[in-house]
């Protein structure tokens, strides 16, 4: 079993739809929790950061961390078109070790016009 | 700025063939980090360089071999490649106190 797993989709929306991306992780251990975004033939990208539970908005996005049931969600609103591309969620130790991540699979997320 | 820089972007090897992956970063950052991604995988850690000198094994190591040449530099070293080595391979930095890692644009490897 991968310590964090994520369903990889397919998922399609209409635009202005909300979207819901979920991750389960099994290391506890770890209280670090990001959400990346990676368009086509690019690098990830840093979307969300939050330590050990509860949310965190940033404009249409909000993190959630629920750590009774080891459950990481991201929460897209309003979503457009340039939300289309995979999102990565990922944890890690903190520590010296920010950058020493598990991730998730990654979900493939199309936002149609 | 150019964040996290990555040399070469595309390259196809023959199998037993050698080469290096180059990557330097401008964020004068202590840690840096080598990661795949294959297709349902996710990305999955290789190597990486707490501090300048220092490297340590990630989850999939075997076949790799990196240097830290100095603080921004961080090199992956493939000796004998392997059709299972073809992959996109992406190099990451970060620092204590900053949120996450930063990566580049990534390596596309090809073994045939």
């Amino acid at each position: 079993q991968k310590e964090v797993e994520q369903d990889p989709g397919p998922l399609s929306v209409p635009e202005g739809a909300i979207v819901s991306l979920n991750c389960t992780y099994s290391n506890s251990a770890f209280q670090y929790f990001m959400w990346y975004r990676q368009y086509s033939r690019k690098g990830p990208e840093l979307l969300m950061y939050t330590y050990s539970s509860g949310n965190k908005e940033d404009g249409r996005f909000t993190a959630q961390v629920d750590k009774s049931s080891k459950y990481i969600s991201l929460f897209i609103r309003d979503s457009q078109p340039s939300d289309s591309a995979t999102y990565l969620c990922a944890q890690n130790a903190g520590g010296t070790s920010y950058g020493k991540l598990t991730f998730g699979q990654g979900t493939i997320l199309t936002v149609h016009p | 700025n150019a964040g996290v820089t990555q040399t070469p972007k595309f390259q196809v090897l023959k199998t037993g063939q050698s080469m290096t992956l180059q990557c330097a970063q401008d964020m004068n950052h202590n840690s840096m980090y080598w990661y795949r991604q294959d297709p349902g995988m996710g990305l999955r850690l290789i190597y990486y360089s707490a501090s300048e000198g220092t490297t340590d094994k990630g989850e999939v190591p075997n076949g790799y071999n990196v240097s830290r040449l100095n603080k921004r530099e961080f090199s992956l070293r493939l000796e004998s490649a392997a059709p299972s080595q073809t992959s996109v391979y992406f190099c990451a930095s970060s620092e204590v106190g900053e949120s996450g890692a930063f990566f580049g644009q990534g390596t596309r490897l090809t073994v045939v």
